[in-house]
């Protein structure tokens, strides 16, 4: 069953122009997860937000997160080419057994 | 280093053929998991596993089945039940002594079948 669900599809900016991904979810979680994926690859793990947190930065992200509107955003700013990819949200229920993504956000940056 | 290591990158088989794909971790997790991916499309669970002789069927299991002999191992075969096999499938471990563990991805295996 698919919860979580990205906004965009898919957004084209660039380069040092900010990008915003935004995901909705249905039901109660215990964290919200942000994925990478470039083109042919696995996901790789880009930051962590608890249920009881309302932002959360690391680098270049900002995370946000609001339970009362099951949404949570995530922004990268200073955009780079190398940015380019697809980013997933990932829901997380039961602490852990249970993972569940969107479709995705397909970033491109134009250089 | 430790991480995920999912073999072939790239396989090919006839309709009708079972198939197992490989998936091997040391990064010493106790839950792995396997998703597919369709072009465009999210990640859909097939199945996971948190313990070792123990697994769970996900949203797609129908068509695959998997074994868990050994913490660091999870293979799954793509059994010729499986109407539409030809994806990208990925495998996952995640360390699941903690509340808030992150999955680490393996590079995926793409399978075409014809």
């Amino acid at each position: 069953s698919q919860q979580g669900e990205e906004d965009p599809q898919a957004l084209s900016i660039q380069e040092g122009e900010n990008a915003t991904m935004n995901c909705s979810y249905k039901t109660s979680i215990n964290n919200l997860q942000w994925y990478r994926q470039n083109s042919g690859r696995g996901l790789v793990h880009l930051i962590l937000i608890r249920s009881n947190e309302r932002e959360k930065h690391s680098g270049r992200l900002r995370v946000t997160l609001d339970t009362s509107k099951k949404s949570s955003s995530l922004l990268i700013t200073a955009s780079r080419a190398a940015d380019t990819a697809s980013y997933f949200c990932a829901t997380v229920v039961n602490y852990g057994q249970n993972f569940v993504f969107g479709p995705g956000t397909r970033l491109s940056v134009l250089p | 280093d430790g991480g995920i290591t999912q073999s072939p990158k790239y396989l090919f088989r006839k309709e009708g053929q079972n198939v197992t794909l490989s998936c091997e971790q040391n990064l010493n997790h106790d839950a792995m998991y396997w998703y597919r991916q369709d072009p465009g499309q999210g990640l859909r669970l097939i199945y996971y596993s948190q313990i070792v002789n123990d697994f769970q069927k996900g949203d797609i299991a129908e068509g695959y089945s998997v074994s868990r002999e050994k913490k660091e191992s999870f293979p799954l075969t793509v059994t010729s039940a499986q109407k539409n096999p030809t994806a990208f499938y990925l495998c996952a471990s995640s360390n699941q002594g903690y509340d808030h563990s992150p999955l680490h991805f393996g590079n995926g295996t793409r399978l075409t079948v014809t």
